[in-house]
């Protein structure tokens, strides 16, 4: 089946450094996600990608479709504490299609 | 957004026994859907649950083990019947409305001893 491959698995960088994680398949993808969970929480939605080349942004974050529609990028700017947690991926594999696939995840952790 | 209502929040229960577990949304929603999360590990579907009718399971997911239920457009229950400690995971309750991509609800953390 589809997979998505999403690194890095894990970071540990300190306060106000940037943050870059990519998710990639081997399948076209029509829609990226990007979540974060933090403990004891399920994923929140923080950015949303429809079209290739898209680039997006909320707040310190800015997201990117893939022009070949198979890799999307998660960047954070100037991280701060509460910026840890875990990143999952997610991809919408056909137009219309209901189920999302889920990276691995990237677990952030911050030194202050 | 819609909102998302999981309990209950977590759970220690015995080998043997069931857990249901419930979820009520605030608003009404095209798909609801079940996840499990090992720990440490990332998200998998168990199965869409179809208002009205059977869930659709997911390959290695079956009725008997993980037995579904969606009366309405806003409410579903997952059991976790006949546990084992191999059960021990995060389960998810997630939603998607006509315009709003895939919402979550904070998750029920069973252990199972």
């Amino acid at each position: 089946g589809q997979q998505l491959n999403q690194s890095p698995q894990s970071m540990f960088i300190q306060e106000g450094e940037d943050v870059s994680m990519n998710c990639t398949s081997s399948s076209i993808f029509n829609t990226w996600l990007w979540y974060k969970q933090d403990p004891g929480e399920g994923p929140v939605l923080l950015i949303a990608l429809y079209k290739a080349g898209e680039l997006t942004s909320n707040g310190r974050l800015t997201a990117q479709f893939g022009i070949t529609r198979k890799d999307s990028f998660l960047n954070i700017s100037a991280s701060i504490p509460s910026d840890v947690g875990i990143y999952f991926c997610a991809g919408q594999p056909t137009e219309g299609a209901q189920k999302l696939v889920f990276g691995q995840g990237t677990r952030l952790t911050i030194n202050p | 957004s819609a909102v998302i209502s999981q309990k209950p929040s977590r759970d220690i229960c015995q080998r043997g026994t069931s857990l249901t577990i419930q979820c009520q949304v605030d608003s009404q929603v095209t798909m609801m859907f079940w996840y499990r999360q090992q720990p440490g590990q990332s998200l998998t579907l168990i199965a869409t649950a179809n208002q009205g009718s059977e869930a659709t399971y997911e390959s290695g997911f079956v009725i008997d083990k993980f037995p579904i239920s969606r009366p309405n457009l806003t409410f579903s229950t997952l059991t976790v019947s006949n546990m084992s400690p191999e059960d021990s995971s995060i389960y998810l309750c997630s939603a998607q409305g006509r315009y709003e991509k895939l919402f979550f609800g904070s998750g029920t953390q069973l252990s199972v001893l």
